[in-house]
């Protein structure tokens, strides 16, 4: 029973790219959140998502970021216009329901490095 | 929006040491988790609890909902139990976690 499967690792992007990072929850897991850590910060939120729904983005800058979970496949948080203040880890997590008693599990992460 | 503090930021201690790391949150909440952060980065869930207690192996989690605050334990430290410790606030529903900046612990051999 695979965890949760974050990719790629390592990505690296020069100013102005894209990014887009995948996450596959874990098997059976239908709810998936994204959090950013930047250098030296804590983790912040940015996105709840459940199957082909958003739930709650407010934690997601308004321009350039977005997320999104597909029926089938992975969840994709996608990065337009890289600028180097978004170099930071991106981690997802996904839990089997949502509500108080509900663990998460986590992904390695994603370092994304902007040039 | 809740404000989640954790203490020390920084610890070191000897091994065998009993270690306590503390968590108090502005807000009311449903839930309290404790992540461990190893070197790396990868993010492990080592407890989530809305009352009382829970123990795994060396460690103890409690949380004082009425004082808005929740402490993590190990027992019998090791320096493989050196890591981030991270606490974080789950409001109601599950739509997102408020997190500490993290403790910082290294166990010397």
């Amino acid at each position: 029973n695979a965890g949760v499967m974050q990719n790629p690792r390592h990505l690296v992007r020069r100013r102005g790219q894209e990014a887009r990072l995948r996450c596959s929850p874990m098997k059976g897991h239908s709810h998936v959140y994204w959090y950013r850590q930047l250098p030296e910060e804590g983790l912040k939120f940015m996105v709840y998502l459940q199957k082909e729904n958003i739930i709650d983005e407010s934690g997601m800058p308004k321009e350039r970021f977005s997320a999104e979970f597909p029926k089938e496949g992975p969840s994709i948080l996608r990065i337009q216009q890289v600028v180097r203040g978004d170099s930071a880890a991106y981690f997802c997590a996904s839990s089997l329901r949502t509500g108080r008693d509900e663990k998460l599990f986590f992904g390695s992460g994603t370092q994304l490095s902007v040039l | 929006k809740n404000e989640v503090e954790q203490s020390p930021q920084n610890l070191t201690a000897q091994e065998g040491e009993f270690i306590t790391i503390n968590c108090s949150y502005s807000v009311g909440i449903s839930a309290l988790h404790w992540l461990q952060q190893h070197p790396g980065g990868g993010i492990v869930s080592l407890f989530m609890l809305s009352s009382g207690k829970k123990k795994h192996g060396r460690l103890i989690a409690t949380i004082n909902i009425q004082e808005k605050h929740s402490s993590l334990h190990i027992t019998a430290s090791h320096p493989r139990d050196s890591a981030v410790y991270i606490c974080a606030a789950s409001g109601g529903g599950a739509d997102g976690l408020t997190f500490g900046k993290g403790t910082h612990l290294i166990i010397q051999p």
